[in-house]
């Protein structure tokens, strides 16, 4: 089973900043990686699939890069509905579909 | 409008049973990948099991033998049957549509239910 560890686990950024978020694999997952976010009581959504492309309707301030075992997901620009909990599963390897524990990203 | 609506989940006793379903509307469950995704209260996302559009059907280790997810094709319908309960399967349960790679991903998921297991 691949494992997927998110770092940090909490991420303090004031609005208007850049955000940066990383997720490591235990084994290569080439460039099948997918970010989600979930905001309280919601279900996750989608955003970034194939470890770069921005999912239907999300913003371009959301990117993703990496392959292999390392990967990022950067917020150009927070702005106030970015702050969410924001999780990386990999899609290389399954089933099991593995998640990361996840990043919370709060207000600074 | 496409969507995944679960039902299903209350409050059991452990070694209870719960069938949960998810019923899917924009889209049909014949010809695409639903799994169950579950998150206990405050924790991250944990995936369950799926069903494939030709049948086939995979768990994960902490619920092999408990649960069988199954599918209703005339009814639109994915249903987990979840057994011998315990309380560290209080969660939130989530379906949710892989659409057999494009994108490999899951980009829809219903709003949830609840299961809480307690004495």
């Amino acid at each position: 089973e691949i494992v997927m560890t998110q770092s940090p686990a909490t991420l303090s950024v004031s609005p208007g900043e850049r955000a940066t978020l990383s997720c490591r694999a235990s084994q290569s997952v080439s460039s099948k990686l997918v970010w989600y976010q979930q905001k309280p009581g919601q279900p996750p959504r989608l955003l970034i699939y194939s470890a770069s492309t921005r999912a239907t309707g999300i913003p371009a301030r959301f990117s993703g890069s990496g392959s292999g075992t390392e990967f990022t997901l950067t917020i150009s620009s927070l702005q106030s509905e970015d702050f969410a909990v924001y999780y990386c599963q990999q899609y290389y390897n399954w089933p099991p579909y593995t998640f990361g524990q996840g990043t919370k990203l709060e207000i600074k | 409008e496409v969507q995944l609506v679960e039902s299903g989940g209350g409050l059991v006793q452990p070694g209870g049973s719960l069938r949960l379903s998810c019923a899917a509307a924009g889209i049909t469950v014949s010809n695409n990948y639903i799994s169950w995704v579950r998150q206990a209260p405050g924790k991250g996302l944990e995936w369950v099991s799926v069903i494939y559009s030709d049948g086939d059907t995979y768990y994960a280790d902490s619920v092999k033998g408990r649960f069988t997810i199954f599918k209703d094709n005339s009814k639109n319908t994915v249903y987990l049957l979840v057994n011998s309960l315990r309380i560290e399967d209080t969660a939130v349960y989530y379906c949710a549509r892989d659409p057999n790679g494009d994108p490999d991903a899951f980009d829809i998921w219903g709003q949830g239910t609840m299961v809480t297991v307690s004495s």
